[in-house]
């Protein structure tokens, strides 16, 4: 089973920050969050990752509580092409296993 | 990051038959792997693909149904066999260039049976 929960699904204003959030409560201490997205026909396209420390790059913000039980990506200024389906993923324990959930699907409204 | 390329990109096969399925990347990894994605679901791990040994496939998938070849450190095969209607999936491959970093993804081949 996925070690993550995400909502079903999330609408955003084009040009406002999206915020997606993800539980995962039983996360080992030394496990990474990874986040993903799929837009259609399309394989999923890593975004970014984090252990403990809020990350940053050119796609994206990380959030990591700081119990690491929950995490929010935030896309900063959401545009029509940021509509797709958002993947939060640990890894099974020990091992270098995804397990997909059913992942968020945000779309972005005009 | 890597780039990974996957033949074919879609195919249609008829029911009864076998298709391979090509990943190449353009560099060396350790850690390959297959995934299925059925349509309108998430992706669903089929098997780990390591260079020089078997494949490790999880709960569900078995090797005489998808045999996996994974002769050098840049290539690796997944053959479906004798498909039927419900092997018609999204298959991708993924590689892992180094522990704890994120994994890469093939655009995944387009599969239909009739």
């Amino acid at each position: 089973d996925a070690k993550t929960t995400q909502p079903t699904s999330m609408d955003c204003a084009e040009g406002r920050a999206a915020n997606l959030p993800c539980n995962h409560s039983t996360i080992s201490g030394n496990e990474y969050v990874y986040w993903y997205r799929q837009i259609h026909s399309q394989g999923p396209q890593y975004i970014i990752h984090g252990l403990k420390n809020n990350e940053t790059n050119e796609m994206a913000s990380l959030i990591i509580t700081e119990d690491r039980k929950s995490s929010t990506l935030i896309l900063p200024h959401a545009t029509l092409r940021d509509t797709a389906v958002y993947y939060c993923i640990v890894r099974v324990t020990g091992t270098y296993k995804y397990i997909f959930g059913t992942g968020t699907r945000l779309k972005v409204l005009a | 990051s890597a780039v990974i390329s996957q033949k074919p990109s879609r195919d249609i096969c008829q029911r009864g038959t076998s298709l391979t399925i090509q990943c190449q990347v353009d560099s060396q990894v350790t850690m390959m792997f297959w995934y299925r994605q059925q349509p309108g679901q998430s992706l669903t791990l089929i098997a780990t693909a390591n260079q020089g040994s078997e494949a490790t496939y999880e709960s569900g998938f078995v090797i005489d149904k998808f045999p996996i070849s994974r002769p050098n450190l840049t290539f690796s095969t997944l053959t479906v066999s004798n498909m039927s209607p419900e092997d018609s999936s999204i298959y991708l491959c993924s590689v892992e260039l180094e522990v704890n970093q994120p994994q890469h993804f093939g655009d995944g081949t387009r599969l239909s049976i009739l």
